[in-house]
């Protein structure tokens, strides 16, 4: 498997445009997660999904962020507008949560490369 | 509230000097504690996956051990390519996301 694939790498734009960064998780995971990185506030979990269905978005930060996930195989993350303060690096993860057993256990995520956002 | 916390924020060794990460953790009920690597650029990637108290994992020279309170990362021997920032992250009961710490920023130098 190729893992987490996420595009583009690197978007720089203006504020006020519209931002559009996308994701393809794990085959055959159930579970994928939107984060934001910066020096000052670290790894946030902006949103979470879980067979595709969004479960919990109360890391979005304002109305300015969307996410969507129309299957299993892709999901975007979008700001509009964009402003200065968004600039960060965006991940993108996925996991397989346990149905079993260990239900309601995550198991481990993998995180793509990242999508380095700077807003001028 | 559920709260991770790193120590050092950064740490220096020299090649061959064994050292350990600390990972203290406040969750109401803890589903599981996550160890990650990250290096400049790239996504956090994935190591160990602790679920109990007295829990042990190793892989290569890392070593991670898991308390009631607390985790640790213990690097023997390391090697420059073991720089690197070091997260912790846990998994709390009732929630479905991990809780990340801010990490300890490792390097070695030969």
């Amino acid at each position: 498997d190729a893992g987490v694939i996420q595009s583009p790498r690197h978007e720089v734009t203006e504020m006020g445009q519209e931002v559009t960064l996308r994701c393809k998780p794990i085959s055959g995971h159930n579970s994928l997660f939107w984060y934001r990185q910066t020096m000052m506030r670290g790894l946030e979990l902006l949103i979470y999904f879980n067979n595709n269905v969004p479960i919990d978005d109360s890391g979005m930060p304002e109305d300015r962020f969307s996410a969507k996930m129309p299957n299993a195989s892709f999901s975007t993350l979008k700001i509009q507008p964009s402003e200065p303060r968004d600039s960060a690096v965006y991940f993108c993860a996925s996991s397989l949560l346990s149905r079993g057993l260990d239900r309601g256990r995550l198991g481990e995520q993998y995180f793509g490369p990242g999508t380095r956002l700077t807003v001028t | 509230e559920d709260q991770v916390t790193q120590s050092p924020e950064a740490l220096r060794l020299q090649e061959g000097e064994s050292s350990s990460l600390n990972c203290s953790y406040t969750v109401s009920g803890l589903r599981g504690l996550f160890w990650y690597r990250q290096d400049p650029g790239k996504g956090p990637e994935f190591l160990f996956t602790l679920y109990s108290a007295g829990e042990e994992k190793e892989k290569e020279r890392l070593k991670a051990t898991l308390t009631k309170k607390e985790s640790f990362l213990h690097i023997t021997a390391p090697k420059p390519e073991d720089s690197a920032t070091y997260l912790c992250a846990v998994q709390a009961a009732g929630t479905y996301k991990y809780i990340f710490g801010t990490g300890t920023r490792l390097k070695v130098l030969a």
